[in-house]
This record gives structure tokens, C-alpha cells and sequence, in this order.
């Protein structure tokens, strides 16, 4: 059992919508991330937050909007999506950062994202 | 800029065959390597990380990695393949900025 959970599993939305995804851990980890990843791909870095903070940006477009109510929550704010961001999300957490110290990532399962 | 290459796409072992799959890094200094797997429509799971020490790495499931600077690489090992191991397995490297870079995965097909 994954200990960083996220929901939903699956979601469909169009691309007027507004919707948002969560994630939640409970390990007193201080960095969380959100990673997005393609059929057959890698996951791709989008957002990290460490100490609630939002300390990276990997030049994700604005439609992607995420926040870090606290240190256990992360959410992922979506709203006038295209077909092309049609991916899984995935949320990870880390005691610190990964370099320092060699702290691990922790993923969830992802939330499948489709975009109608 | 730091990057990982995994030279294979897809590898096909029989159920009980050993297995090696491939990892090379490019980095300056002594890395932080990670191995994950990724079941379909699952997360990623950690299966076994180096940072210093001792460059063989015992992991779960039975996994091992050994890490060789000479070679730059890090390549994951088990003895004895389970169907249950079928997967896409990504090898991770920490960058200067702290950030994890993975592979592009290696696709591992069981057969029985």
C-alpha cells in the first residue's frame, strides 16, 4: 500500500471545466512534488514545494495551478485544460530533498487525467 | 547537464532466468542513484538507492544494483525473475538542483 494517496483515480473533464487534484501524506515529509507522465514516458517534473513553498516551477503553463494548504496536502488546480494534458499526475513526498541527505521520493498511484 | 541513459527499451527474460537491466549516468561528482518500478496504471516504487559506501546495493523484492564510477553506471540485477516482476523499471539520478532526472525506462516482459 502506497503511503502518499491521491485522489481521484480517474478523472474526465472538459475543457471548460474546473477540477482539482488532491494528494495527502501523513509521513512528516517536508517536500512534496507533482510529476505529470505520458503513455510509455517517464514521469516529467511540474511543481515542487518544500516547507509549503513553492521552490520549483519547471515552466508549467498557468492552466496548472498548485497549492499547498498544508504540510501533509497537496492539491493540483486545473482549469481550461487541452486534450494534450491528458496524462497520469503523479504526487510525491520526500523527508528534504532528494540530494540532500538522499532523501527518496514517495509516489502515489496517480490520478488518470483525461481531457474531452 | 546531468541525464541517465537506459539503452534498452523492452527486455524479455523466462520466468526463473536472471536479469540485468542497464543504467548509465552522466554526472561529475559521486551521484545519488535510485531504481524505481512501475506497475501498469500504478506509481512509482522504490526499489533501491546509492548515495556512499559500499557499491553493491541490496534492495526489495530481491533486487540488487551495483554501482561502478569507472563505467558510470548502475545496473540493477536479480538471480531469479518472477512473472509478478513484469514492469517498467526507471533508473533516477539527482541533479545539481536537486531535482530527480529519470531514464526512459526499461520495459520488463516475463515470459512463462
Amino acid at each position: 500500500d502506497t503511503e502518499v494517496t491521491q485522489t481521484p483515480k480517474h478523472l474526465v473533464m472538459g475543457m471548460t471545466n474546473k477540477k482539482s487534484l488532491k494528494c495527502e501524506q501523513h509521513m512528516g515529509h517536508r517536500a512534496m512534488y507533482w510529476y505529470k507522465q505520458k503513455a510509455k514516458k517517464p514521469p516529467e517534473l511540474m511543481f515542487v514545494y518544500s516547507y509549503e513553498k513553492l521552490s520549483i516551477n519547471e515552466s508549467v503553463p498557468s492552466r496548472f495551478s498548485p497549492e499547498c494548504p498544508n504540510s501533509s496536502l497537496l492539491n493540483l488546480h486545473l482549469h481550461a485544460l487541452q486534450p494534450e494534458d491528458s496524462a497520469l499526475y503523479l504526487c510525491a513526498s520526500s523527508q528534504g530533498w532528494p540530494g540532500r541527505g538522499g532523501s527518496p521520493l514517495h509516489f502515489g498511484n496517480g490520478t488518470r487525467l483525461t481531457v474531452t | 547537464a546531468q541525464s541517465v541513459t537506459q539503452p534498452d527499451i523492452h527486455i524479455t527474460v523466462s520466468e526463473g532466468a536472471s536479469l540485468e537491466l542497464r543504467c548509465n549516468y552522466s554526472y561529475g561528482a559521486t551521484p545519488y542513484l535510485f531504481w524505481y518500478v512501475q506497475s501498469p496504471g500504478q506509481g512509482l516504487q522504490l526499489l533501491l538507492k546509492y548515495f556512499s559506501g559500499d557499491t553493491l546495493v541490496q534492495g526489495i523484492k530481491g533486487f540488487e544494483a551495483e554501482f561502478k564510477r569507472s563505467q558510470s553506471s548502475f545496473n540493477l540485477r536479480k538471480p531469479s525473475v518472477h512473472w509478478s516482476d513484469a514492469a517498467e523499471y526507471f533508473c533516477a539520478v539527482v541533479d545539481s538542483s536537486y531535482k530527480l532526472i529519470f531514464g526512459s525506462g526499461t520495459r520488463l516482459l516475463v515470459r512463462p
